[in-house]
């Protein structure tokens, strides 16, 4: 059964930071890995999907990287801003074409 | 492009009653799914549509059901509401093809509240 993991839960840091959110995987039989942001309250806002045939997918500030064979993901976030503050989710898309959730890292920029 | 719509965004309700919620997909996407997000459960999967069959389902009671149109839009209805149904119904769409490239796309959710 995949079991998604992200660490840690919630991080807080001062703007500007460089930071990386981990994602984890039990079984590397995935379709694609993709990250999200939630605000609260609101609906989730796709970010980035990488395919299982890919390592890493970039956009803006934002670089994915994927590692199947470790069952790993991170989300490199460069230079945040308080903008940025949000719970991020990471989620694999199984062989049944099912979407596994990890329980999201909330995280906080301090202006 | 529109992006997927749901219907309305927040409801009241008291026990016992039933609710349909909406869900329009993004054009041409086929995959509808559900999802039920609370504080101390998080994000939970209900079920998935794909070509107005279900595709997959959840751990849910026989209490929460969906279906798919022909056009791809979907409802779906929570009956005999309990208090413990209070959540944000979370609505994505997609492809729904094995590619690899189903990237899935959110809608803003309908807030329910069970009184």
């Amino acid at each position: 059964k995949q079991e998604v993991t992200q660490i840690p839960a919630a991080l807080s840091v001062p703007e500007g930071e460089n930071l990386v959110l981990n994602c984890s995987f039990t079984d590397s039989a995935i379709y694609n890995l993709q990250w999200f942001r939630q605000d609260p309250g609101k609906g989730l806002t796709s970010l980035l999907l990488i395919q299982s045939s890919q390592r890493e997918q970039t956009s803006g500030r934002l670089n994915a990287s994927l590692d199947k064979s470790s069952g790993r993901s991170t989300l490199y976030i460069a230079a945040s801003q308080p903008g940025d503050s949000a719970t991020y989710l990471c989620a694999v898309e199984d062989s049944n074409y099912q979407l596994i959730w990890g329980a999201g890292t909330k995280l906080i920029i301090k202006p | 492009k529109a992006g997927v719509t749901q219907t309305p965004r927040y409801l009241i309700k008291t026990r016992g009653q039933q609710v349909t919620l909406s869900c329009s997909p993004i054009s041409g996407h086929r995959s509808v799914s559900w999802y039920q997000q609370t504080p101390g459960q998080g994000l939970q999967f209900l079920f998935e549509y794909f070509s107005e069959t279900q595709r997959n389902k959840g751990n849910f009671p026989g209490r929460f059901s969906g279906r798919q149109f022909s056009n791809s839009r979907s409802e779906m209805n929570v009956s005999t509401l309990e208090l413990g149904d209070s959540a944000l119904y979370l609505c994505a769409s997609s492809l729904g093809l094995s590619s690899g490239l189903t990237e899935a796309f959110f809608g803003q959710g309908t807030r329910l509240t069970v009184v």
